[in-house]
């Protein structure tokens, strides 16, 4: 069974610029996460789509970040624009649509640094 | 709002020992607690997900435990080798998302 995937595994740009990310979650997985992980921390939730559409995105920063999943598949993060402190490794994840218990299997992520 | 602490943040044990992580929860209402292993530059693994109704879960040499009750989990793992160095996460399931500890970075010494 192949795994989660993602794209590009490592960006460098300038403050200001935009980026975006890519993943392909688990065939079959009905639910994606997106996670930012900064450096010493543990990964917070960005957006958590369920099929199409989004159910918590409550810590997303709507103002420079988006985030689509198109036909309940694939998905795009993107930030426009970057800044400093969005140097980090953002993580996608998907799960299973069980009401109360799930196993999330992570992606390897992409380590973006914004200088 | 839910707060999840990890303790110690590191430790080194030597090759063979036995060792206990401390996962603590500030909200006891949670659907399940599932505990991550990330290597250094990689995403995370699912080691152990432990459901509310259970008390606990074994894979291997890992025993994980909860208790809602006091907020606390454990991850158990015996005879400790250098391959299990990473850093250990525990993640808490409120009514959607998932709350992350920040981790403890584990290294076992040949």
């Amino acid at each position: 069974e192949a795994g989660v995937a993602q794209s590009p595994r490592y960006k460098i740009i300038e403050k200001r610029q935009s980026v975006a990310f890519w993943c392909n979650p688990i065939s079959g997985h009905a639910t994606l996460y997106w996670y930012q992980q900064i450096l010493g921390q543990g990964p917070k939730l960005l957006i958590q789509f369920q099929n199409n559409g989004v159910v918590d995105d409550s810590q997303l920063p709507k103002d420079r970040f988006s985030a689509e999943r198109l036909k309940g598949v694939d998905s795009t993060l993107k930030i426009q624009p970057a800044k400093l402190e969005d140097s980090a490794v953002y993580l996608c994840a998907s799960s299973l649509e069980v009401p109360q218990g799930e196993t999330q299997y992570f992606g390897p992520g992409t380590r973006l640094l914004v200088l | 709002k839910q707060e999840v602490t990890q303790i110690p943040a590191a430790l080194s044990v030597p090759e063979g020992e036995n060792l206990v992580l401390n996962c603590s929860f500030t909200d006891s209402a949670i659907y399940n607690l599932q505990w991550f292993r990330q290597d250094p530059g990689k995403g995370l693994t699912s080691l152990l997900l432990i459901q509310s109704s259970q008390r606990e879960q074994t894979s291997g040499r890992l025993n994980a435990s909860l208790d809602k009750s006091s907020g606390r989990s454990t991850l158990y793992i015996a005879a400790s080798q250098p391959g299990d160095s990473a850093t250990y996460l525990c993640a808490v399931k409120g009514t959607y998302k998932y709350i992350f500890g920040t981790g403890t970075r584990l290294k076992v010494l040949a």
